[in-house]
């Protein structure tokens, strides 16, 4: 299994400004993935990102919002852009294993006032 | 497209009682499996995963889901639960060959009274 690490754990952000967020693999992977996650609710898939290619956002996520980087196989960032306090969320990052799986970072909490 | 569904919201146990939480998916092809773990401010942690062959699969922590195509399901098991399997519990299907489209349930909170 992969162990994954995100900086930072937590943070509290101004209207109108950027947060990027950093996810680390302890091990090369193909497929990273970021996530939203509501306080008590599921998981929402922001985009897929491979390493040497654009990201691929889902429906309702949109790469002026959210750039993605992923310079090599073990390392990837999310920016949150010109947040808005609707922006407050858990953003996760996960890798995929090699029978698919996925495995999940701690998460970074994000309060936007 | 894909979708989950999870039977309960919120399931209310006392310890040593025996656990099925319910899911199912909507997808015609072959799948992956999932059940994932959030204990309380703590990050996701897988608990087991089906690919092929048996369809029952045991995981970590005595748990244990079945398997059934017929009824697009994969109920998640445990014979007697314990105070510390107090959590989030959520079920994820994706792609079967490709591994795309990971798609999560809306999760079953699990409280386990002492």
């Amino acid at each position: 299994s992969a162990v994954i690490s995100q900086k930072p754990s937590r943070d509290i952000c101004q209207r109108g400004t950027s947060l990027t967020i950093q996810c680390q693999v302890d091990s090369q992977v193909t497929m990273m993935f970021w996530y939203r996650q509501q306080p008590g609710q599921s998981l929402t898939l922001i985009a897929t990102a491979n390493q040497g290619s654009e990201a691929t956002y889902e429906s309702g996520f949109v790469i002026d919002k959210f750039p993605i980087s992923r310079p090599n196989l073990t390392f990837s960032t999310l920016t949150v852009s010109n947040m808005s306090p609707e922006d407050s969320s858990i953003y996760l990052c996960s890798a995929q294993g090699t029978y698919n799986e996925q495995f999940f970072g701690p998460g970074t909490r994000l309060t936007v006032l | 497209a894909q979708s989950v569904s999870q039977h309960n919201h919120h399931v209310i146990l006392s310890e040593a009682a025996s656990l099925e939480l319910g899911c199912n998916y909507s997808y015609g092809g072959t799948v992956n499996l999932f059940w994932y773990v959030q204990y309380p401010g703590q990050h996701l942690q897988l608990l087991l995963k089906y690919f092929s062959g048996d369809p029952l699969v045991k995981g970590i922590k005595g748990f244990e889901a079945e398997f059934i195509k017929s009824k697009f399901s994969f109920n998640l098991r445990k014979p007697s639960v314990q105070w510390s399997d107090t959590a989030e519990y959520f079920c994820a299907v994706n792609e079967g060959s490709s591994g795309q489209n990971f798609v999560f349930g809306p999760g079953t909170r699990l409280s386990v009274l002492p």
